[in-house]
């Protein structure tokens, strides 16, 4: 089906270990983004992806790494899960058109990561 | 820095009325501002974009309105419906760089029949 799908839904993990989150977006959509949500926050960035091979850190990348090889793809690793990267983690996509960025993002429905 | 204010109490009305939501910002002004609705344990979902030029911008029942002087938006919602009752997110941006995205906290509206 068309759209943003992101894995595990829910993972629970211990500290120390590593996760990765998946992204898959079948639109083609130039930009990826990763966000956490925490209760008392707004949405933030972690990292975001304007294209294939180009990546940037956002507001919280600490402790987070992300690569883009393929234009559908954007995982997010945790490489040394802390208690305090306990959070819903959302990826979206948006398009651009004619060289100008949209704005509207589209989101995938969230992981659900807890780290005991 | 730059804010995002929205209404942190919980919006309650009676179905077929107009809900009013309000989103102020502090500082510059954005270059468009945009709201979202998320559902409990689902992603947030685009709704509507207002840029700076523009005074309202409507979408079937939705209608957002921008006021630069005031710092402030509205978001309104005609004839409401318990199927509304979600969480709405308000979002300041900054012209062609949605990586620079502010998000408020989002008001939640609940719509009883």
């Amino acid at each position: 089906d068309a759209g943003i799908t992101q894995s595990p839904r829910y993972k629970i993990t211990e500290t120390g270990r590593q996760v990765t989150l998946m992204c898959h977006q079948t639109w083609s959509h130039s930009y990826m983004f990763w966000y956490r949500q925490d209760l008392g926050h707004g949405l933030r960035l972690i990292y975001y992806s304007a294209a294939a091979d180009i990546t940037d850190k956002g507001e919280v990348p600490d402790g987070y790494v992300v690569s883009r090889s393929k234009t559908e793809n954007f995982p997010l690793t945790l490489e040394s899960a802390t208690r305090s990267q306990t959070s819903v983690y959302f990826c979206a996509s948006s398009p651009q058109t004619g060289g100008v960025n949209t704005g509207e993002l589209f989101f995938g429905e969230g992981s659900r990561l807890t780290v005991l | 820095s730059q804010k995002i204010e929205q209404n942190s109490e919980a919006l309650n009305i009676q179905e077929g009325k107009t809900a009013t939501l309000t989103c102020n910002y502090t500082n510059y002004s954005p270059a468009y501002l945009q709201w979202y609705r998320q559902d409990p344990g689902r992603g947030p979902v685009f709704l509507l974009l207002i840029r700076e030029n523009e005074k309202e911008k409507r979408k079937e029942r939705l209608k957002v309105t921008f006021d630069t002087t005031l710092k402030q938006s509205l978001f309104h919602i005609t004839a409401s419906q318990p199927a509304d009752s979600a969480t709405y997110l308000c979002v300041w941006g900054y012209a062609g760089n949605n990586r620079k995205l502010i998000w408020g906290l989002g008001t939640s509206l609940a719509v009883n029949p």
